[in-house]
């Protein structure tokens, strides 16, 4: 199993450009979920999504969209991408809900740059 | 809102010593505190959780205690060794059981 896998690892933008953040799992997990990790923040929940078809906003989802069209996928798009967006971006899944004691497994992260 | 605390920001201890690290959280409903592991430029990893309905949990040198009371919950490391040394995140889940809030991160130096 390839577990969490997450693209790409670096990302340079410029302000108002636009583009997607692509997660996938091959674990068939129903949970997936997308943070951002800022320097001395901890990871803030952005999007979750319990299954294919259904999605829901987190702490801080302004700006940013997504769907789940397959179980296995579960892309984060930056419709406007602003300075504010510079972080790390993880991906995580799950078997059962976050908060059901199933382990969240996380990808690698994806560092975008927004200048 | 809702939010998790986490104390100490930085923890510097001797390779052998026990490390100690303390989070709040302000939902009362919170029902389950998984602690993560991160090592620098890795991803976060779980170390171990604790449900409500439990006082302390160990898995060899990590336990964690949990006073829903007082509504806070700690990680004990003991006989710590240098690959402990990582940011260590504490989080909380909400009622809703699926919007997890993590703490800010402590981040442990073991000194060999």
């Amino acid at each position: 199993n390839a577990g969490v896998t997450q693209t790409p690892k670096f990302q340079v933008l410029k302000t108002g450009q636009s583009m997607t953040l692509q997660c996938a799992q091959d674990m068939n997990h129903e949970y997936m979920s997308w943070y951002r990790q800022d320097p001395g923040m901890g990871l803030r929940l952005i999007h979750y999504s319990v299954g294919a078809g259904i999605t829901d906003q987190g702490e801080v989802p302004n700006g940013y969209n997504v769907s789940r069209s397959t179980t296995e996928d579960f892309p984060l798009r930056l419709l406007s991408a602003a300075p504010s967006q510079t972080s790390v971006y993880f991906c995580a899944s799950s078997y059962g809900l976050a908060g059901s004691g199933d382990e969240q497994f996380f990808g690698p992260g994806t560092r975008l740059t927004v200048l | 809102g809702e939010n998790v605390e986490q104390h100490p920001s930085t923890l510097s201890v001797q390779e052998g010593d026990s490390a100690v690290i303390k989070c709040t959280y302000s939902d009362s409903a919170s029902n389950y505190f998984p602690w993560y592991k991160q090592e620098l430029g890795k991803r976060p990893q779980l170390i171990i959780d604790i449900r409500s309905n439990v006082g302390e949990k160990k898995d060899q040198r990590i336990a964690v205690t949990l006073n829903k009371t007082a509504k806070h919950f700690s990680l004990h490391i003991t006989e710590t060794q240098p690959e402990d040394s990582a940011v260590y995140f504490c989080a909380a889940i909400l009622r809703n059981n699926n919007d997890m809030r993590f703490g800010a991160g402590t981040r442990l130096t073991v000194k060999p």
